[in-house]
Protein backbone atom coordinates (compact mmCIF):
# COMPACT_ATOMS: atom_id res chain seq x y z
CA UNK A 1 0.00 0.00 0.00
CA UNK A 2 1.71 3.13 -1.29
CA UNK A 3 2.44 5.87 1.37
CA UNK A 4 1.68 9.44 0.63
CA UNK A 5 3.82 11.44 -1.30
CA UNK A 6 4.96 15.21 -0.10
CA UNK A 7 7.74 17.76 -0.30
CA UNK A 8 10.63 17.50 1.19
CA UNK A 9 11.06 21.22 2.87
CA UNK A 10 8.99 24.33 3.00
CA UNK A 11 9.53 27.88 4.11
CA UNK A 12 7.25 30.17 5.25
CA UNK A 13 7.41 33.24 6.57
CA UNK A 14 5.87 34.66 9.91
CA UNK A 15 2.38 35.50 10.05
CA UNK A 16 1.63 34.12 6.43
CA UNK A 17 -0.44 31.12 5.56
CA UNK A 18 1.17 27.75 5.22
CA UNK A 19 0.58 25.71 2.54
CA UNK A 20 1.66 22.39 2.59
CA UNK A 21 0.88 20.03 -0.13
CA UNK A 22 0.05 15.87 -0.15
CA UNK A 23 -0.73 13.78 -2.88
CA UNK A 24 -2.23 10.56 -2.17
CA UNK A 25 -3.55 8.93 -5.37
CA UNK A 26 -4.21 5.34 -4.15
CA UNK A 27 -6.52 6.30 -1.20
CA UNK A 28 -9.41 4.03 -1.31
CA UNK A 29 -13.02 4.92 -0.70
CA UNK A 30 -12.72 3.96 3.06
CA UNK A 31 -9.18 5.79 4.04
CA UNK A 32 -9.12 9.28 5.01
CA UNK A 33 -6.40 11.66 4.59
CA UNK A 34 -4.65 12.59 8.32
CA UNK A 35 -2.40 15.09 9.40
CA UNK A 36 0.05 14.64 11.94
CA UNK A 37 3.05 17.09 13.04
CA UNK A 38 5.82 16.41 14.82
CA UNK A 39 8.28 19.23 16.82
CA UNK A 40 11.79 18.33 17.46
CA UNK A 41 12.08 15.73 20.37
CA UNK A 42 8.60 15.72 20.96
CA UNK A 43 5.54 12.95 19.82
CA UNK A 44 3.36 13.19 16.78
CA UNK A 45 0.53 15.57 17.30
CA UNK A 46 -2.71 14.57 15.56
CA UNK A 47 -3.82 18.30 13.63
CA UNK A 48 -6.70 17.16 11.33
CA UNK A 49 -8.53 14.73 9.24
CA UNK A 50 -10.85 14.55 6.68
CA UNK A 51 -12.58 12.17 4.23
CA UNK A 52 -14.31 13.86 1.25
CA UNK A 53 -15.34 17.61 2.51
CA UNK A 54 -13.22 20.54 3.56
CA UNK A 55 -12.41 20.96 7.50
CA UNK A 56 -11.74 23.43 9.45
CA UNK A 57 -10.39 23.29 13.51
CA UNK A 58 -8.96 25.88 15.64
CA UNK A 59 -5.54 24.00 14.33
CA UNK A 60 -5.81 24.62 10.18
CA UNK A 61 -7.95 23.86 7.60
CA UNK A 62 -7.91 20.73 5.28
CA UNK A 63 -8.40 20.82 1.26
CA UNK A 64 -9.44 17.76 -0.14
CA UNK A 65 -9.71 17.72 -3.73
CA UNK A 66 -13.06 16.16 -5.81
CA UNK A 67 -11.13 12.81 -6.44
CA UNK A 68 -9.66 12.73 -3.16
CA UNK A 69 -6.33 11.90 -4.78
CA UNK A 70 -4.65 15.45 -3.11
CA UNK A 71 -5.23 17.59 0.09
CA UNK A 72 -3.14 20.59 1.27
CA UNK A 73 -2.89 21.50 4.99
CA UNK A 74 -3.61 24.80 5.22
CA UNK A 75 -2.13 26.97 9.02
CA UNK A 76 -3.72 30.40 8.25
CA UNK A 77 -0.94 32.26 10.27
CA UNK A 78 2.00 30.85 10.60
CA UNK A 79 4.19 31.20 14.01
CA UNK A 80 7.35 30.71 15.03
CA UNK A 81 6.43 27.96 16.81
CA UNK A 82 4.29 25.88 13.74
CA UNK A 83 8.22 24.93 12.73
CA UNK A 84 7.78 20.92 12.26
CA UNK A 85 7.27 18.07 10.57
CA UNK A 86 4.16 17.58 8.86
CA UNK A 87 2.84 14.21 8.04
CA UNK A 88 -0.13 13.89 5.43
CA UNK A 89 -0.85 9.99 6.35
CA UNK A 90 -4.47 8.03 4.66
CA UNK A 91 -5.92 5.33 6.98
CA UNK A 92 -9.19 3.90 8.24
CA UNK A 93 -11.07 5.66 10.62
CA UNK A 94 -11.16 2.77 13.04
CA UNK A 95 -8.80 1.78 15.59
CA UNK A 96 -6.56 -0.60 15.21
CA UNK A 97 -5.21 0.67 11.56
CA UNK A 98 -2.08 1.75 12.35
CA UNK A 99 -0.74 4.93 10.70
CA UNK A 100 1.79 4.30 8.00
CA UNK A 101 4.29 7.44 8.07
CA UNK A 102 6.30 8.40 5.05
CA UNK A 103 8.92 11.30 5.42
CA UNK A 104 6.89 14.27 5.85
CA UNK A 105 7.75 17.73 5.19
CA UNK A 106 9.79 19.62 7.32
CA UNK A 107 8.26 23.46 7.79
CA UNK A 108 10.53 25.61 8.54
CA UNK A 109 8.41 29.33 9.78
CA UNK A 110 11.00 32.14 9.65
CA UNK A 111 10.72 35.79 10.95
CA UNK B 1 -6.13 14.85 32.09
CA UNK B 2 -2.95 13.71 31.66
CA UNK B 3 -1.51 12.38 28.22
CA UNK B 4 -0.02 9.46 27.21
CA UNK B 5 3.64 9.13 29.48
CA UNK B 6 6.52 6.95 28.76
CA UNK B 7 9.38 5.95 30.57
CA UNK B 8 11.89 6.16 30.86
CA UNK B 9 12.95 8.70 28.32
CA UNK B 10 16.13 7.94 27.73
CA UNK B 11 18.12 4.22 28.07
CA UNK B 12 21.85 3.84 27.56
CA UNK B 13 22.74 -0.11 27.34
CA UNK B 14 25.51 -2.00 26.17
CA UNK B 15 24.81 -4.71 23.03
CA UNK B 16 23.30 -7.50 24.08
CA UNK B 17 21.26 -6.89 26.77
CA UNK B 18 17.76 -6.68 28.06
CA UNK B 19 15.81 -3.30 27.86
CA UNK B 20 11.65 -2.76 29.36
CA UNK B 21 10.08 0.40 27.69
CA UNK B 22 7.05 1.86 29.31
CA UNK B 23 4.17 3.14 28.08
CA UNK B 24 1.14 4.48 30.48
CA UNK B 25 -1.45 5.44 27.94
CA UNK B 26 -4.52 8.00 28.35
CA UNK B 27 -7.32 6.62 30.67
CA UNK B 28 -9.85 5.22 28.75
CA UNK B 29 -7.67 5.07 25.78
CA UNK B 30 -8.22 0.52 25.09
CA UNK B 31 -6.38 1.07 21.88
CA UNK B 32 -2.57 1.15 22.27
CA UNK B 33 0.09 1.21 19.35
CA UNK B 34 3.98 1.47 19.57
CA UNK B 35 5.89 2.92 16.79
CA UNK B 36 9.80 3.46 16.06
CA UNK B 37 10.97 6.48 14.73
CA UNK B 38 15.23 6.59 13.75
CA UNK B 39 17.10 9.41 13.01
CA UNK B 40 15.45 11.21 9.89
CA UNK B 41 12.94 8.96 9.34
CA UNK B 42 8.86 8.94 10.45
CA UNK B 43 7.64 6.72 12.69
CA UNK B 44 7.28 3.09 11.76
CA UNK B 45 4.36 1.18 13.27
CA UNK B 46 5.54 -2.16 15.56
CA UNK B 47 2.70 -3.24 17.34
CA UNK B 48 -1.15 -2.65 18.24
CA UNK B 49 -3.39 -3.86 21.39
CA UNK B 50 -6.98 -3.23 21.73
CA UNK B 51 -7.56 -4.19 25.48
CA UNK B 52 -5.00 -6.88 26.50
CA UNK B 53 -4.33 -8.54 23.15
CA UNK B 54 -1.85 -7.89 20.85
CA UNK B 55 -4.44 -7.19 18.00
CA UNK B 56 -1.64 -6.86 15.40
CA UNK B 57 1.86 -7.08 15.82
CA UNK B 58 2.91 -7.48 12.22
CA UNK B 59 5.51 -4.17 12.04
CA UNK B 60 7.81 -6.03 15.00
CA UNK B 61 11.11 -6.80 13.45
CA UNK B 62 12.04 -9.63 14.96
CA UNK B 63 11.56 -12.41 17.98
CA UNK B 64 13.71 -10.48 20.40
CA UNK B 65 11.57 -7.99 20.49
CA UNK B 66 8.15 -8.35 22.45
CA UNK B 67 5.51 -6.20 24.06
CA UNK B 68 2.77 -7.06 26.68
CA UNK B 69 -0.63 -5.29 27.90
CA UNK B 70 -1.63 -7.34 31.14
CA UNK B 71 -4.42 -5.22 32.65
CA UNK B 72 -4.95 -3.46 29.49
CA UNK B 73 -3.58 -0.31 30.42
CA UNK B 74 -0.12 -0.07 30.43
CA UNK B 75 2.29 -2.09 28.29
CA UNK B 76 5.61 -2.48 28.14
CA UNK B 77 7.99 -3.39 25.12
CA UNK B 78 10.79 -5.65 26.08
CA UNK B 79 13.76 -5.68 23.96
CA UNK B 80 16.20 -9.03 24.09
CA UNK B 81 20.03 -9.28 23.15
CA UNK B 82 19.99 -5.55 22.17
CA UNK B 83 21.97 -4.38 19.30
CA UNK B 84 23.46 -1.41 17.66
CA UNK B 85 20.29 -1.32 15.23
CA UNK B 86 17.86 -1.00 17.48
CA UNK B 87 18.95 2.23 18.56
CA UNK B 88 15.95 4.68 17.68
CA UNK B 89 13.03 6.66 19.77
CA UNK B 90 10.33 4.05 21.08
CA UNK B 91 6.98 5.84 20.57
CA UNK B 92 3.93 4.84 21.98
CA UNK B 93 0.02 6.01 21.46
CA UNK B 94 -3.12 5.69 22.61
CA UNK B 95 -7.11 6.13 21.47
CA UNK B 96 -10.29 5.29 22.10
CA UNK B 97 -11.74 2.33 20.39
CA UNK B 98 -13.34 3.86 17.40
CA UNK B 99 -11.21 6.24 16.34
CA UNK B 100 -8.22 6.57 14.95
CA UNK B 101 -6.64 9.96 16.61
CA UNK B 102 -3.79 8.42 18.15
CA UNK B 103 -2.19 10.89 21.17
CA UNK B 104 1.43 10.40 21.22
CA UNK B 105 3.70 9.99 24.10
CA UNK B 106 7.44 12.02 24.05
CA UNK B 107 8.83 8.38 23.58
CA UNK B 108 12.35 6.75 25.17
CA UNK B 109 15.20 7.47 23.31
CA UNK B 110 16.80 3.88 23.16
CA UNK B 111 20.95 3.99 22.56
CA UNK B 112 22.76 0.52 22.24
CA UNK B 113 26.58 0.51 22.39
Amino acid sequence: DAKTTQPTSMDCAEGRAANLPCNHSTISGNEYVYWYRQIHSQGPQYIIHGLKNNETNEMASLIITEDRKSSTLILPHATLRDTAVYYCIKSSHNAGNMLTFGGGTRLMVKP
Amino acid sequence: GAGVSQTPSNKVTEKGKYVELRCDPISGHTALYWYRQSLGQGPEFLIYFQGTGAADDSGLPNDRFFAVRPEGSVSTLKIQRTERGDSAVYLCASSFPNDNEQFFGPGTRLTVL
